[in-house]
């Protein structure tokens, strides 16, 4: 059974730092694209960044782009994303999203979700 | 970059009603439209890929269509358990933007 589970969200103040890390299980993660989407609360989804099966190619939104970081550790089976410099609009669930083998953001299995929440 | 906009921002409809929604991209992007559910208090999930192609367990009430800028979803048939927000979104290049949903409601 494919699962993709989420964890390292929490409460962190304003220009603060995060790590969120994504466990990956029965699929062959080396072979997919990985993706992570928000969801700021009550709002739509926000895609944030995706990078491919090789980790050659990364992608960023605008949100995200020289503060948020996207990496892969295919022996782990894990994605991760490195939050700094973090922002009360950052608050949101965000996902763990498997992207496709071909298309890096087309993302058929979704992990539950994991809390930020900028405040102080 | 290319926005994704779609109609209506909500709707609310009687069972068994035909339901239509727009996704439009202010560019053209071919058939790389994809449409996700999300029920309340629920994660995302995909329904629709390449435009029209349904996910494997999708209901055939469930339908897309379009190519290049224009896009529809439909619900021939609506259910109660159809209830839910339902985003399109662009995967053919970065930025893989998602439209702002739209949300749908039993009348």
């Amino acid at each position: 059974e494919v699962q993709v589970v989420e964890s390292g969200g929490g409460l962190v103040k304003p220009g603060g730092s995060l790590r969120l890390s994504c466990a990956a299980s029965g699929f062959a993660f080396s072979s997919y694209s990985m993706n992570w989407v928000r969801q700021a609360p009550g709002k739509g989804l926000e895609w944030v960044s995706s990078i491919s099966s090789s980790g050659s190619y990364i992608y960023y939104a605008d949100l995200a782009k020289g503060r948020f970081t996207i990496s892969r550790d295919d022996a782990k089976n894990s994605l991760y994303l490195q939050m700094n410099s973090l922002r009360a609009e950052d608050t949101a669930i965000y996902y763990c999203a498997r992207g496709g083998v071909r298309y890096t953001a087309l993302a058929d299995y979704w992990g539950q979700g994991t809390l930020v929440t900028v405040s102080s | 970059d290319i926005q994704m906009t779609q109609s209506p921002s909500s709707l609310s409809a009687s069972v068994g009603d035909r339901v239509t929604i727009t996704c439009r991209a202010n560019q053209g992007i071919s058939n790389y439209l994809a449409w996700y559910q999300q029920k309340p208090g629920k994660v995302p999930k995909l329904l629709i890929y390449a435009a029209s192609t349904l996910q494997s367990g999708v209901p055939s009430r469930f339908s897309g269509s379009g190519s290049g800028t224009d896009f529809t979803l439909t619900i021939t048939s609506l259910q109660p358990e159809d209830v839910a927000s339902y985003y399109c979104q662009k995967y053919n290049s970065g930025p893989f933007t998602f439209g702002p949903g739209t949300k749908v409601d039993i009348k």
